[in-house]
């Protein structure tokens, strides 16, 4: 049930792209997305839900594949600021509002 | 705005101590998480409450964790008697309660148990 998240890490340098991936083996209703900074609270990135709606900040994009269940974070023009640990949580029922998150993508932008 | 608030902040026990987190939402959330994240993993819900009703508490082990949240409002999330296993940071998030509004997460607790 826990959603799988690749790469498990990955180091950029400034500027460059990066692509973080979720999956699920069950449908979902919705994937969420928020980044952690050591030491600090999960901080919320995005709403993707089933249908096409998005909700979240405007320099950062995702997709969401519902037939395959699986929604791509997409990270361009990397800043030093992107770095943290990226956890996409998955929700099945429609508005149960309950998360499973999955592992996640520890991501580290240098100079 | 401010934001979720928890205390203490860092806690060391022995095992089979209890020991008692406390949280305070965003003022106006009708929804408030309590997460439990082990290093490395991801937040892992234990319980969910929409004002001061239970949603969802499967995977809260109940024969040593319990939760209340009066009045709606603030939560306590007590553990008695605790275990190596549950050393680990607990997170408590709020949220709007409405259908896909973002959680806000506290700063955590950081559980050691010896």
């Amino acid at each position: 049930q826990q959603p799988v998240q690749s790469p498990q890490a990955v180091i950029l340098r400034e500027g460059e792209d990066a692509v973080i991936n979720c999956s699920s083996s069950k449908a979902l209703y919705s994937v969420h997305w928020y980044r952690q900074k050591h030491g600090e609270a999960p901080v919320f990135l995005m709403i993707l839900l089933k249908g096409g709606e998005q909700k979240g900040h405007e320099k950062i994009s995702a997709s969401f594949n519902e037939k395959k269940q699986q929604s791509s974070l997409y990270l361009t023009a990397s800043q030093l600021s992107y770095s943290g640990t990226y956890f996409c949580g998955t929700e099945r029922g429609g508005g149960s509002e309950k998360l499973v998150f999955g592992k996640g993508t520890k991501l580290t932008v240098n100079p | 705005e401010a934001g979720v608030a928890q205390s203490p902040r860092y806690k060391i026990i022995e095992k089979r101590q209890s020991v008692a987190f406390w949280c305070n939402p965003i003022s106006g959330h009708a929804t408030l998480y309590w997460y439990q994240q082990i290093l490395g993993q991801g937040p892992k819900l234990l319980i969910q409450f929409q004002n001061n009703g239970v949603v969802d508490d499967s995977q809260l082990p109940k024969d040593r964790f319990s939760a209340e949240r009066l009045k709606g409002v603030d939560s306590t999330l007590k553990i008695q008697p605790a275990k190596l296993e549950d050393s680990a940071v607990y997170l408590c998030a709020s949220s709007l309660g409405r259908v896909y509004n973002e959680q806000f997460f506290g700063p955590g607790t950081r559980l050691t148990v010896l």
